[in-house]
C-alpha cells in the first residue's frame, strides 16, 4: 500500500513557466519530505526537503510547500529550465534520523524550450 | 572522487541463480543502503547498515542477505534469484545519519533481470 502517492505520472511545461508537483502521503506519523531529482540512467539526487514543523522552504529556484492538514506538499520550480528535465521523486520519513524513507512512484517533468 | 559506484551495472539471471551486487563508496560514509525500484512504485529500502560490520533490515528484506566488511563496500546477496526479484537496484550512503539528517547520495543503479 502506497504510502506516498504522486497521482501525476508526467507533466510538461514552457521553458520560463512555473512547473508545480504534487504530492501526497497518508501516514501522519510522517514529519520530515524530501525530494529527489533523477535523471535517466543515474540515480536519485536529493534536491530539496522540509520538515513537518514548517509549511515552506525556499532554495533558489525550488519551494517545497508542506500543507500538513491536508497530508499534501508540492514542488514549485520557477523559471522552469530545460535542464530541469527529470523524474521527480517524493520521499517521506517517519521519524527524525530514520533510515527508512517512502517514496512516491514519481513524476516526469518535461521543459519544453 | 567517484561518490557511490554499482557493480555489475546489468545482469541476467535464470531463476535459481545467486548473484552478489557490489556497491562502493569512496566519501568515508558510515551509513549505506540498497533500494529496489520496480516498475510503477516508489523506491523500496532492503537493508542498510549504520557501520561497518553491521546491518539492519528495511521494509522488504526477504530473498536477500548483505554485509558490510569494509566500511567502504555494502554488498547485497542473492542466494536463489526469483522472477520477482527482477528489478533496479540502487545503493545509497549518508555521511552519519538517516536521509532526514543527511543528505543521501546514490549510486547509478543495477538492472537485474531474472528469467
Amino acid at each position: 500500500d502506497q504510502q506516498v502517492k504522486q497521482n501525476s505520472p508526467s507533466l510538461s511545461v514552457q521553458e520560463g513557466r512555473i512547473s508545480i508537483l504534487n504530492c501526497d502521503y497518508t501516514n501522519s506519523m510522517f514529519d520530515y519530505f524530501l525530494w529527489y531529482k533523477k535523471y535517466p540512467a543515474e540515480g536519485p539526487t536529493f534536491l530539496i526537503s522540509i520538515s513537518s514543523i514548517k509549511d515552506k522552504n525556499e532554495d533558489g529556484r525550488f519551494t517545497v510547500f508542506l500543507n500538513k492538514s491536508a497530508k499534501h506538499l508540492s514542488l514549485h520550480i520557477v523559471p522552469s529550465q530545460p535542464g530541469d528535465s527529470a523524474v521527480y521523486f517524493c520521499a517521506a520519513s517517519a521519524q527524525t534520523g530514520a533510515n527508512n524513507l517512502f517514496f512516491g512512484t514519481g513524476t516526469r517533468l518535461t521543459v519544453i524550450p | 572522487n567517484a561518490g557511490v559506484t554499482q557493480t555489475p551495472k546489468f545482469r541476467v539471471l535464470k531463476t535459481g541463480q545467486s548473484m552478489t551486487l557490489l556497491c562502493a563508496q569512496d566519501m568515508n560514509h558510515e551509513y549505506m543502503y540498497w533500494y529496489r525500484q520496480d516498475p510503477g512504485m516508489g523506491l523500496r529500502l532492503i537493508h542498510y547498515s549504520v557501520g561497518e560490520g553491521t546491518t539492519a533490515k528495511g521494509e522488504v528484506p526477504d530473498g536477500y542477505n548483505v554485509s558490510r566488511l569494509k566500511k567502504q563496500n555494502f554488498l547485497l546477496g542473492l542466494e536463489s534469484a526469483a522472477p520477482s526479484q527482477t528489478s533496479v537496484y540502487f545503493c545509497a550512503s549518508t555521511r552519519g545519519g538517516g536521509p532526514s539528517t543527511d543528505t543521501q547520495y546514490f549510486g547509478p543503479g543495477t538492472r537485474l533481470t531474472v528469467l
